[in-house]
């Protein structure tokens, strides 16, 4: 079974708003983290942001904050005021339990325009 | 920079020679995990390294894939007899410790071509 899902292959947003993407996740562990990344056009993987499953806020890093709903499994990444170089692909990511792998989704594919 | 090294960024290899591809961590990070990604996927676990020791392989494949992590020295993915299939891009990815809210840091990555 997928333990990360992303449902939106590519997503257009317009230059200075919001867009919201899409992470669910299957676990039966209580302990896990759940990350997200940028991959540019030139590749490199960037981290972004971390959420733990005990954390009770939301993590916010700057322009990025993930909106976690732990009783539907999701964990959505919120961009704010969206610029042109937030153009990339997106993968959500999840570390279950003591486990150190990371179990990455398919990624989405955001398009800011200008 | 700081960051997690790799290198070459890109390989081109014809099929059955041997691919080599190297990570230096970031400095104070012990802990070195590889990664393959291939065309429009998400990255796949291959294995996870401390110093000297393989802690976890089970991503990788049995035959023609070997990893180390020596005392001194980078990382090294080491691919015998090449395929087409190994073309994929190759992440090494590096954390302070094993604990899971520590997050791992990826390198560029290395981009294998097989012809």
């Amino acid at each position: 079974a997928q333990k990360i899902t992303q449902t939106q292959p590519g997503m257009f947003v317009q230059e200075k708003e919001a867009v919201t993407l899409d992470c669910t996740y299957d676990t039966s562990d209580q302990s896990y983290g759940l990350f997200w990344y940028k991959q540019p056009s030139s590749g490199e993987m960037i981290f972004l942001i971390y959420q733990g499953s005990y954390d009770e806020q939301n993590a916010t890093e700057g322009r990025y904050s993930l909106n976690f709903q732990k009783a539907r499994k999701s964990a959505n990444l919120v961009i704010s005021a969206s610029q042109l170089g937030d153009s990339a692909m997106y993968f959500c990511a999840m570390r279950e339990g003591n486990d150190y792998k990371l179990s990455f989704g398919a990624g989405t594919t955001v398009t800011v325009r200008a | 920079n700081a960051g997690v090294m790799q290198n070459p960024r890109h390989l081109v290899r014809r099929r059955g020679q041997e691919a080599r591809l190297r990570c230096s961590p970031m400095k104070g990070h012990s802990h070195v995990y590889w990664y393959r990604q291939l065309p429009e996927e998400g990255l796949k676990f291959m294995v996870y390294l401390q110093k000297e020791n393989i802690i976890d392989e089970s991503g990788m494949p049995k035959e023609r894939f070997s990893a180390e992590f020596p005392k001194e020295g980078p990382s090294i993915l080491r691919i015998q007899q090449v395929v087409r299939g190994d073309s994929a891009a190759y992440f090494c990815a590096s954390s302070y410790s094993g604990d899971g809210n520590q997050p791992q840091h990826f390198g560029d990555g290395t981009r294998l071509s097989i012809l």
